[in-house]
Parts: C-alpha cells; sequence; structure tokens
C-alpha cells in the first residue's frame, strides 16, 4: 500500500523559514515524480511544485518561485519542500502527492494519493 | 494564466444525479482530473484523463471533457458523495486547480 506521511509543519514568523518533509513507503520511490500542493485555511487546492523521479527537472508555481525549492533524497524515499522567505499567504496545510509517471511535467498527470498534509501556519 | 472556473455550490437529491462543471479556453484539449474532499480529509483522486476511474471509484462517478467544459457525474448520487469537488488540467508544466463544487445531498 502506499503510504506518503508528512511533517516539519508548524508556527513561523514572516520571514523565517521551515523545512517539509515526505516519507514515502509502498512504492518504488525513485520512479515516480512527486508534488507538494497546499489548501489554506477554508480555501481551495493551489499547486505549489513538482519534481521528477530523479530530481533533476523541477516546477513552481508563480507564487513560491523563489522561495521554496523542492528536492528528494531517493535513498531515504522522502521528499522536501524548503521554505524560506514565508508570509501570511503561505499559512495552509502542505500535502505532497504522488504523480503516476517519472516525468512531472506530462500533461497527462494527476496526484494520487495524497498525504495527510501537515499544517503551516505563518503569523507573528 | 490559465484558469479552471466551478460553481461553488450544487444541491441535490438523493438517488438524483449530479454534474458538476468546469470550464476553461480549449479544456477539452487538455485531460481533466477530479478530486473528491470531505471535511478534514485530504483530497481523493476520482476521475483522471477526462473519462478514468481509478480502482475502488465506484461506478456511479464518470466524467467527460469536450469544448471548453469537463464535467463530473454523480448518478444515484448518495449521502456519502457529499463532499468539495476539485477539477485540476496542466498548461504549461504548471497544475492548475478550479476553485471547486461543494455538493450538498439533500
Amino acid at each position: 500500500e502506499v503510504q506518503l506521511l508528512e511533517s516539519g509543519g508548524g508556527l513561523v514568523q514572516p520571514g523565517g523559514s521551515l523545512r517539509l518533509s515526505c516519507a514515502a513507503s509502498g512504492f518504488t520511490f525513485s520512479r515516480y515524480a512527486m508534488s507538494w500542493v497546499r489548501q489554506a485555511p477554508g480555501k481551495g487546492l493551489e499547486w505549489v511544485s513538482s519534481i521528477s523521479g530523479d530530481g533533476v527537472s523541477t516546477y513552481y508555481a508563480d507564487s513560491v518561485k523563489g522561495r521554496f525549492p523542492i528536492s528528494r533524497d531517493n535513498s531515504k524515499n522522502t521528499l522536501y519542500l524548503q521554505m524560506n522567505s514565508l508570509r501570511d499567504e503561505d499559512t495552509a496545510v502542505y500535502y505532497c502527492a504522488k504523480i503516476p509517471y517519472f516525468y512531472a511535467s506530462g500533461n497527462n498527470n494527476w496526484f494520487d494519493p495524497w498525504g495527510q498534509g501537515t499544517l503551516v501556519t505563518v503569523s507573528s | 494564466s490559465y484558469e479552471l472556473t466551478q460553481p461553488p455550490s450544487l444541491s441535490v437529491s438523493p438517488g438524483q444525479t449530479a454534474s458538476i462543471t468546469c470550464s476553461g479556453d480549449n479544456l477539452g484539449d487538455k485531460y481533466v482530473c477530479w478530486y473528491q474532499q470531505k471535511p478534514g480529509q485530504s483530497p481523493v483522486l476520482v476521475i483522471y484523463q477526462d473519462t478514468k476511474r481509478p480502482s475502488g471509484i465506484p461506478e456511479r462517478f464518470s466524467g467527460s471533457n469536450s469544448g471548453n467544459t469537463a464535467t463530473l457525474t454523480i448518478s444515484g448520487t448518495q449521502a456519502m458523495d457529499e463532499a468539495d469537488y476539485y477539477c485540476q488540467a496542466w498548461d504549461s508544466s504548471t497544475a492548475v486547480f478550479g476553485g471547486g463544487t461543494k455538493l450538498t445531498v439533500l
């Protein structure tokens, strides 16, 4: 069974940093692209970033580009999101999700499954 | 940037058919998928590549996509189908979500 377990969320002040992790199990992690998707309280889903199976290709939403580098450690079956220069509007539940292919850029990709999410609160 | 538009809410009686639309420029040229999210839970994929159902998703869920509109159809809607539904597509290696539709079964 595929399982994704996020961790690293918490309360951080504006301008601060946080690193999220997503531990994967139940599949050959290095063969699949992965993504982060967030959901602000009471709001809809917003794609944040995706990364290819080998970590070479990365993609970002304009809202986080230059602030939230995505990475992965295939030896540890773990996906990361380094969150820098955090803003109030970054407050959200952050989900990691598996993409069914190696490449993250395909227009026929989808997200399945999703982790349980980790809450990031940016507030002074 | 590319946008997907969904109606904010939809109400349906048990046993009736619910049709949730998702609109975008030339959306029919893209693949669309749909996610169901119940309160306090993570999203679950219910339709991918316009029309395909993942294993474990009931047959009452179906999808279509043509022109500028994709539609998620739930036939014989049940109380357990009450949830938020989001459409999603890709545009230039960027994933785009619709704003979500709250489906109420009453």
